[in-house]
């Protein structure tokens, strides 16, 4: 499948802030996307999806906004917590109802800083 | 209700050896996932399994294979193992089709030496 990436590996952030991580994907054909967080020594955890037909979706203290003209994805993180550090990940969900899988980004690490 | 179970946690074996893991997913999904995790290549997708049957396979050699029992739990298997296996493997489970809903694992963390 075609790859599913993220702008930067590292990104730090004071506690309070906003944080926004970024996503880039290829495969125009994707209906669906997912963020997750992953901390140490877990699985990834879900956050928030959004269809392909949605531009924006929220959730508590998180919003994913979709660019499909130019295949963007991006997570915002509202007031940052120190327990929101972690990796995210985005992860698309091809055509053909997901039966290849889902795809991953390499994934950033959200550093907050006290 | 109980999450996604795997088990061993961790792993150490010999290159050369084989391996089992097990997965067991959440009550009432039949859609398991299993997924490699390394530092240098990220997560990537290996199989699915859903009413025992394997829907679709990842780019993986022949040596990674995996079954799905009636309860829906799932097992993979790595035969032949090689230093490079050594990763963070994770299963997910969802209620149906695959990459909706899913819950991840923990995860079982192998090392070949």
């Amino acid at each position: 499948g075609e790859s599913v990436g993220l702008h930067l590996p590292t990104l730090s952030v004071q506690e309070g802030d906003n944080s926004i991580i970024n996503c880039a994907y290829s495969n125009s054909a994707s209906d669906y996307f997912i963020w997750y967080k992953q901390e140490s020594g877990k699985g990834p955890q879900f956050i928030i999806d959004i269809r392909s037909n949605m531009d924006k979706r929220q959730g508590q203290r998180v919003t994913v906004l979709l660019n499909k003209t130019v295949k963007h994805l991006s997570l915002q993180i509202a007031a940052t917590q120190p327990g929101d550090s972690a990796v995210y990940f985005c992860a698309e969900n091809g055509a053909g109802g997901g039966a290849d899988g889902l795809t991953f980004g390499k994934g950033t690490h959200l550093i907050i800083q006290p | 209700k109980a999450g996604v179970t795997q088990t061993p946690r961790y792993l150490i074996k010999t290159r050369g050896q084989q391996v089992t893991l097990s997965c067991s997913p959440i009550s009432g999904h039949r859609s398991v996932s299993w997924y490699q995790q390394t530092p240098g290549q990220g997560l990537q997708f290996l199989f699915e399994y859903f009413s025992e049957t394997q829907r679709n396979k990842g780019n993986f050699p022949g040596r990674f294979s995996g079954r799905q029992f009636s309860n829906s739990r799932s097992e993979m298997n790595v035969s032949t193992l090689e230093l490079g296996d050594s990763a963070l493997y994770l299963c997910a489970s969802s209620p149906g089709t695959a990459g909706y809903g899913y819950t991840f694992g923990s995860g079982t963390r192998l090392t070949v030496v």
